[in-house]
């Protein structure tokens, strides 16, 4: 079983949806949790830590639910821009980063 | 500006020709990384650096090595390059001292085994 899991989409969705991601992790050591965004060859770039209160960034928010080991993303508004392939990512201590394969979102005009 | 630096971008090798890839970073950052990432998949941690300290991850094949001979330099070798290694290599840094965590990566080299 992969230590971190996200449908792989692809999410296909018109301009002005809001579109959630859905990811799981399986191990309870992760202490802290990210939304990676990669567009197609590119490398990732960090697009928001997700904090157990959940936290807002513009259109994107973040929610994590420790009990169940979810992490959540929604974006609002969606933008041709938001095109994206978004990694849900586990970090255990300092430096051990785990990554999901990614959820590919496609918004058409 | 600064930034996490990777050369070539794009590798062709042969089956079995060793190959070296570099990374060079201008951020003063003490952690640095090395990921593969094959095609719709997660990119997976070869190994990182804190400072000099190298820590492999324990199902990184010994046909990749690292070298890290100053803070900004890391080098990824692969000594065999075998079809399976064709991949996008990612080179990532990180200051400790960051309480976010962030990981800024590098473009990447991505390499072709023939």
């Amino acid at each position: 079983r992969k230590e971190v899991e996200q449908d792989p989409g692809p999410f296909n969705v018109p301009e002005g949806a809001t579109v959630a991601f859905n990811c799981t992790y399986s191990n309870s050591a992760s202490q802290s949790f990210f939304w990676y965004r990669q567009d197609c060859r590119k490398e990732p770039k960090l697009l928001m830590s997700v904090y157990s209160s959940g936290n807002e960034d513009g259109r994107f928010t973040a929610q994590l639910n420790r009990a169940s080991q979810y992490i959540s993303l929604l974006i609002r508004d969606s933008k041709l821009s938001d095109s994206a392939t978004y990694l849900c990512v586990a970090l255990r201590g300092n430096n051990d980063m785990r990554f999901g394969a990614g959820t590919r979102l496609t918004v058409k005009p | 500006d600064a930034m996490v630096i990777q050369n070539p971008r794009y590798q062709v090798t042969q089956f079995g020709k060793p190959v070296t890839l570099s990374c060079s970073q201008t951020l003063n950052h003490n952690v640095m990384y090395w990921y593969q990432q094959k095609s719709s998949q997660a990119p997976k941690l070869l190994f990182h650096y804190y400072d000099k300290d190298f820590n492999n991850e324990a199902d990184t094949p010994d046909n990749f090595q690292s070298r890290r001979p100053n803070t900004s330099f890391c080098f990824l070798d692969i000594r065999s390059p075998g079809l399976g290694d064709a991949a996008m290599y990612l080179c990532a840094t990180r200051a400790d001292r960051d309480a976010t965590y962030e990981q800024y990566f590098g473009p990447g080299t991505r390499l072709t085994v023939t």
